[in-house]
This record gives structure tokens, C-alpha cells and sequence, in this order.
């Protein structure tokens, strides 16, 4: 069974810094290009960030690059996102997803990680 | 950046209605359309990839048709577990890999 487990969501301050993590079991992790999408309230999801299942591709949507970073952990089949400089339009649930395919769909989601940016 | 457009952005039906939600992207992507439903609370969840292909485990009452930029999500006889809110999402180019704006199924 496929299992995604986000987790370092929180309410934080703009300006600020969060890392979310995803802890990822029941497929070929290391086999598989990763990706980062976000959900604000109301809103279609919007793909925020994606790395290569060796790690050393990385690609951002144009609003986030520059401040969030992706990285993996294929020993620990974990997913990272390091997040700086947060501001309101960031606030969203974030869900990890694996694209198993290349070109394919994002085949399985999180639950998610709710991150809020607020004073 | 390829854009994606649902219509309608919502609609109401009953129990049994067939359904027909349509998505159109900015050029042609070949048959990389996915489609996800969502329900409150809970991620989205795939239901047909790659324009016609149905998930394991997704009703046959789903299905998918269209290539290049047309393309179709139909529930033929609709349930009540179906009501939710569908997406589309093109995966042919990019970065980025872009979704519609939903497609909202609610109870007449």
C-alpha cells in the first residue's frame, strides 16, 4: 500500500521559514521524479516544485524559485521542501506526489501539510 | 506555460444524470490528461490518466476521451458518492505541469 506522510506544516510569520517533509513507503521511491504540489483554500492545486529520482534535477514554479528548495533522502525514501521567505500566497495544504511515469500523472497524494502565513 | 480551462466551473444534477465536464488546453498536448476527482477535506485522487485510462479501482461509470487540446471527462450515470470537484491537470509540457480551475458536481 502506497502511504505518503507530510508533516511541518504551521502557522508562521512572513518572512519566515518552514521545511516540510514526506515520508513516502509502498513504491519505487528512489525509481520515481518526486514532486511538491500546493492547494490554497478554495483553489485548484497548483504544482509548486518537482526533483529527479536521483536528485540532481530540480525544477520550481516561477513564484517560489529562488526562496524553496527541493531535496530527497533515497536511503530514507523521505522528500523535503525547504521553505524561505514565506508570504501569504503561500499559504495552502501541501501534498507530496510521485510521478511514476515519466509524463505521467501524479499517481498517488498525501493527506497533506497545512501551511498558513500570517502576522 | 500551458494553460488549462474547465467548463462549466460547476454544475448541478441528479442521481442517475449523465455528466460531461470538458477541458481545454492553451496547444496541443497529445493525450497527457489526467483527470482527479477531490472531495472536501481529502486530496485529490486520480481517476483517468493519459486522456482514456481508467485507475484501478475507478468505476467503469468514468470514463475519458479526447487528444491535442478537446478533451472529456464523462460520468454515465451519476452517483452520490460521485459529487466533487474534478480536475483536469496536462502533463506534455513542462514544467509546469498545469491543472484546470475544477469542474464543482453538486446535487439538483
Amino acid at each position: 500500500e502506497v502511504q505518503l506522510l507530510e508533516s511541518g506544516g504551521a502557522l508562521v510569520q512572513p518572512g519566515g521559514s518552514l521545511r516540510l517533509d514526506c515520508a513516502a513507503s509502498g513504491f519505487a521511491f528512489s525509481g520515481s521524479a518526486m514532486n511538491w504540489i500546493r492547494q490554497a483554500p478554495g483553489m485548484a492545486p497548483e504544482w509548486v516544485s518537482s526533483i529527479s529520482p536521483s536528485g540532481a534535477t530540480t525544477y520550481y514554479v516561477d513564484s517560489v524559485r529562488g526562496r524553496f528548495t527541493i531535496s530527497r533522502d533515497n536511503s530514507n525514501n523521505t522528500l523535503y521542501l525547504q521553505m524561505n521567505g514565506l508570504t501569504a500566497e503561500d499559504t495552502a495544504i501541501y501534498y507530496c506526489a510521485p510521478r511514476t511515469v515519466t509524463g505521467g500523472p501524479f499517481d498517488y497524494w498525501g493527506q497533506g501539510t497545512r501551511v498558513a502565513v500570517s502576522s | 506555460d500551458i494553460q488549462m480551462t474547465q467548463s462549466p466551473s460547476s454544475l448541478s444534477a441528479s442521481v442517475g444524470d449523465r455528466v460531461t465536464i470538458a477541458c481545454r488546453a492553451s496547444q496541443r498536448i497529445n493525450r497527457n490528461l489526467h483527470w482527479y476527482q477531490q472531495k472536501p477535506g481529502k486530496p485529490p485522487k486520480l481517476l483517468i490518466y493519459t486522456a482514456s485510462n481508467l485507475e484501478n479501482g475507478v468505476p467503469s461509470r468514468f470514463s475519458g476521451s479526447g487528444s491535442g487540446t478537446d478533451f472529456s471527462l464523462t460520468i454515465s450515470s451519476l452517483q452520490p458518492e460521485d459529487f466533487a470537484t474534478y480536475y483536469c491537470q496536462q502533463s506534455y509540457i513542462g514544467p509546469p505541469y498545469t491543472f484546470g480551475q475544477g469542474t464543482k458536481v453538486e446535487i439538483k
